[in-house]
């Protein structure tokens, strides 16, 4: 079937400009997760959906960033007045079930570079 | 809290002979214990996953990893690598300290292969 799905796949934005990432979680994942990857490191939670309710959003890095999720389906990460450091790949993650031990199926990713 | 180290950033074997990434985690729980591999310009796959079960655990592609408590280690290996497992893989932590099993991703590993 299909799996976790990122929009686009690519972004490259002026500094000080607003984006918008959307992700497509398998049909049915009940938890949604975002991750960032800056060049050369690992992943770096951000914030992780149930269901449209989130209840730990503690890595989202400044109140520059917010994200949203309608239901079970699609979630929107929103990076306003881009900065240079803000420069990495946004992976998506999506689970069928919440707790340690189930795997999470991520998208292919978005790589943003703002200049 | 919990953390992963991964003790190589780069290995590099020739073809045909075994495969080691080192990894040592910190959890405060009983923990789930992964490895994801990256392909370049691909999204992240599970390889493998430890969950409580039997510590020697088998995954795609010929890897496996053991689980050792006593040593807080889950060193991934190959006996034979291929050109094809040329990638990035990470060792993945998730120590349900959190409800819903939140992610810790070590820095990664860049393993290449030579004919």
């Amino acid at each position: 079937g299909a799996g976790v799905s990122q929009s686009p796949s690519n972004k490259v934005t002026e500094k000080g400009k607003d984006v918008e990432l959307r992700c497509d979680p398998i049909s049915g994942h009940t938890a949604l997760y975002w991750y960032r990857q800056r060049l050369g490191q690992g992943l770096e939670f951000l914030i992780y959906f149930q269901g449209n309710s989130a209840p730990d959003k503690s890595g989202l890095p400044s109140d520059r960033f917010s994200a949203e999720r309608t239901g079970e389906s699609v979630s929107t990460l929103t990076i306003q007045r881009t900065q240079q450091e803000d420069s990495a790949v946004y992976l998506c993650a999506s689970s069928p079930w919440t707790g340690s031990g189930y795997e999470q199926y991520f998208g292919p990713g978005t790589r943003l570079t703002v200049t | 809290a919990q953390s992963v180290t991964q003790l190589d950033s780069h290995v590099s074997v020739s073809e045909g002979t075994p495969v080691l990434l080192r990894c040592n985690y910190s959890s405060s729980y009983s923990p789930s214990l992964f490895w994801y591999v990256q392909h370049p310009n691909k999204g992240l796959q599970l390889l493998l996953k430890y969950t409580s079960a039997a510590t020697l655990v088998k995954g795609i592609n010929g890897f496996e990893a053991e689980f050792k408590k006593s040593e807080t280690s889950f060193h991934l290996t190959k006996p034979s690598a291929h050109m094809s497992d040329a990638a990035e893989y990470f060792c993945v932590v998730s120590d349900g300290g959190t409800s819903y099993g939140k992610l810790t991703f070590g820095q990664g590993t860049i393993l290449t292969v030579h004919p």
